[in-house]
């Protein structure tokens, strides 16, 4: 099956550091997303991209789809505390009916 | 708070057990859809119902049975489950579950999700 291969895996960081993380595919995507997981909750979006080369801010967040369509990445600027939790992005293919493949997601801490 | 809401958010249960878990969307979405998250697994897709008829059944074992009466709610029937079963189970929905080309900006097909299930199998 399709493969999405999510970096770094986790991630420990001091409050008010940039964060970036990304997401490569061995195929080509139509959308990417990326969610947030807060212990014990579901993922929660925080950005949605559907054209290669699309900038999208969400705030301190910030989201890029790769102009080859095989990749994105998400940054995050000066992180608070409360950005700990765990990221995943999802892509979905041109030929999956709407089928999303997850990343294996990002654990991120952050110490105040 | 997502518009996406599942009951009960925590779930022990036999293996001899019949239970099931419930999702509501209150989106006007026409898809839904049942995921399992394992520890140190990514996201499983289970199950998708399109208008709710059922689109995708991804290999999942008989003992999960979903139900879909329309297309504002989805079921998860559980039945003889086993302990390796234990998991986070999330709902999601999305507007429909339409196949995009590459280069369609039609707009994705984003989907949103619940704030999960906890089951554990004893």
């Amino acid at each position: 099956g399709q493969q999405l291969n999510q970096s770094p895996q986790s991630m420990f960081i001091q409050e008010g550091e940039d964060v970036s993380m990304n997401c490569t595919s061995s195929s080509i995507f139509n959308t990417w997303l990326w969610y947030k997981q807060d212990p014990g909750e579901g993922p929660v979006l925080l950005i949605a991209l559907y054209k290669a080369g699309e900038l999208t801010s969400n705030g301190r967040l910030t989201a890029q789809f790769g102009i080859t369509r095989k990749d994105s990445f998400l940054n995050i600027s000066a992180s608070i505390p409360s950005d700990v939790g765990i990221y995943f992005c999802a892509g979905q293919e041109s030929t999956s009916y709407g089928k999303l493949t997850f990343g294996q997601g990002t654990i991120l801490t952050v110490h105040p | 708070e997502t518009g996406v809401t599942q009951t009960p958010r925590h779930l022990v249960m036999g293996m001899t057990n019949k239970k099931s878990l419930k999702c509501e969307q209150h989106l006007g979405h026409n898809a839904m859809y049942w995921y399992k998250q394992s520890a140190k697994k990514p996201l499983e897709l289970m199950f998708v119902y399109n208008f709710k008829e059922q689109t995708e059944n991804n290999s999942v074992p008989s003992r999960f049975s979903p139900e879909c009466p329309n297309s504002s709610h989805l079921f998860l029937h559980l039945h003889t489950l086993q302990p390796e079963d234990s998991a986070l189970y999330l709902c999601a929905s999305s507007q429909d579950y339409v196949n995009r080309e590459v280069g369609d900006d039609f707009g994705g097909n984003t989907i949103y999700f619940g704030e999960g299930s906890w089951l554990t199998v004893v």
